[in-house]
């Protein structure tokens, strides 16, 4: 089955720097990637998505990459605020127009911004 | 929309109790998910619905664990006997038929004493 790894498990910025997190996974039928954010006591929210199609999609802020042949992707915060404290996850499918699959999910990422 | 709805939000249960965990999923979502949540373990999909119809439980770890969907707007996980390392975060989701993007509901804290 498809395995996710993510890193780091923490990662510490300061307010207004960039941060990035980045996963790699095994399935290279997965084609499907999106990124979630957890809040404490939440359950996790989608922020930003890509498919294998497409090598990198931009949203305000947030902007996701992904490396195919690699087998990689990440995500890239910039101008990070306090708001963006919590815990993120990549995850990876084998998304298809018939059904949603299961999303297989990276260990987390807890993004501390420091003021 | 309310969302995905998860109840209860809390759970504490005596080893070797029935425990029953129920979600309410996105009115029009064709794709139903469970998934727990663990420190050592992470995020674990545990079994998925299309169509009311389970597609995958591969991820289901033990027969005491069973899950059922009898319509399109229910679903229930079951353990039975329930044990201490059960505790953990329980979360529904669910997504549309051609979009992959889940929505999750806010999780069944469930602890096993």
């Amino acid at each position: 089955g498809e395995n996710v790894e993510q890193h780091p498990s923490t990662l510490s910025v300061q307010e207004g720097d960039s941060a990035v997190i980045k996963c790699t996974y095994s399935d290279s039928a997965s084609n499907y990637f999106p990124w979630y954010k957890q809040e404490l006591g939440k359950g996790p929210q989608l922020i930003i998505d890509i498919r294998s199609n497409v090598g990198e999609k931009k949203d305000q802020r947030i902007a996701v990459t992904l490396n195919k042949t690699a087998k990689h992707f990440s995500l890239h915060i910039t101008e990070t605020q306090p708001e963006d404290s919590a815990v993120y996850f990549c995850a990876a499918s084998i998304g298809s127009g018939g059904g949603a699959d299961g999303l297989t999910f990276g260990k987390g990422t807890h993004l501390i911004i420091q003021p | 929309d309310a969302g995905v709805i998860q109840s209860p939000r809390h759970e504490v249960t005596e080893m070797g109790q029935e425990v029953t965990l129920r979600c309410k999923p996105i009115s029009g979502h064709n794709s139903l998910f469970w998934y727990r949540q663990t420190m050592m373990r992470g995020l674990e999909l545990l079994i998925y619905f299309n169509n009311n119809v389970p597609i995958d439980d591969s991820g289901m770890p033990e027969d005491r664990f069973s899950a059922k969907m009898p319509n399109a707007s229910f679903s229930t996980l079951k353990i039975q006997p329930s044990e201490p390392r059960d505790s953990a975060v329980y979360f529904c989701a669910s997504s549309t038929h051609l979009n992959t993007e889940a929505f999750f509901g806010q999780g069944t804290r469930l602890t096993v004493v």
